[in-house]
């Protein structure tokens, strides 16, 4: 079936411009995560999904960052105003129930580039 | 705060060495253990995983991981590498109660030369 799938694979922007990220899930995975992997740095956790709860943003890192998940599916990573520092890979992940021993899926990822 | 630590950045083997990579974490409580691996031009994608029972978990493609709680440790190991375990290979944990989200080590670059 289908795998976690994520748009665009390249991103370049200017300083300051905003930007979004977006992530399909796989069907009927409840959880979604979005991480960030900045070059020589492990994955960074960014926010979390789940259902229809309120998500778990305490991993975002300022309040440029922002992430909606429409409809319990397709997810939005969103960087306004963005920085040199915010280049990175860009990853999302889903699991089928969100249990902390779920395997995350991931997706290829997003390279943005902020010069 | 919670942190997973990979010591070995950059690993080179020839065919058929063994392999060990290190992963050490700090959280003191009831954990979930995963290796994931991303090879060349690929997604990242599950290894194996620790969540309860026998602490030696086997894996894909001949791999292996230990748990050792008094040690925080959960090392990767496979006794005969192949050209195609050239990879990058990272080390996750998650407490085993109301954590949402993985912490990842740096990761460790396996090159194996044929």
């Amino acid at each position: 079936g289908a795998g976690v799938s994520q748009s665009p694979s390249n991103k370049v922007t200017e300083k300051g411009k905003d930007v979004e990220l977006r992530c399909d899930p796989i069907s009927g995975h409840t959880a979604l995560y979005w991480y960030r992997q900045s070059l020589g740095q492990g994955l960074e956790f960014l926010i979390y999904f789940q259902g229809n709860s309120a998500p778990d943003k305490s991993g975002l890192p300022s309040d440029r960052f922002s992430a909606e998940r429409t409809g319990g599916s397709v997810s939005t990573l969103t960087i306004q105003r963005t920085q040199q520092e915010d280049s990175a890979v860009y990853l999302c992940a889903s699991t089928p129930s969100g249990q902390t021993w779920d395997t995350q899926y991931f997706g290829p990822g997003t390279r943005l580039t902020v010069l | 705060a919670q942190s997973v630590s990979q010591h070995n950045h950059h690993v080179i083997l020839s065919e058929a060495a063994s392999l060990e990579l290190g992963c050490n974490y700090s959280y003191g409580g009831t954990v979930n253990l995963f290796w994931y691996v991303q090879y060349p031009g690929q997604h990242l994608q599950l290894l194996l995983k620790y969540f309860s029972g026998d602490p030696l978990v086997k894996g894909i493609k001949g791999f292996e991981a230990e748990f050792i709680k008094s040690k925080f440790s959960f090392n990767l190991r496979k006794p005969s590498v192949q050209w195609s375990d050239t990879a990058e290979y990272f080390c996750a944990v998650t407490p085993g109660a109301g954590a949402n989200n993985l912490f990842f080590g740096t990761g460790t670059r396996l090159t194996v030369i044929p």
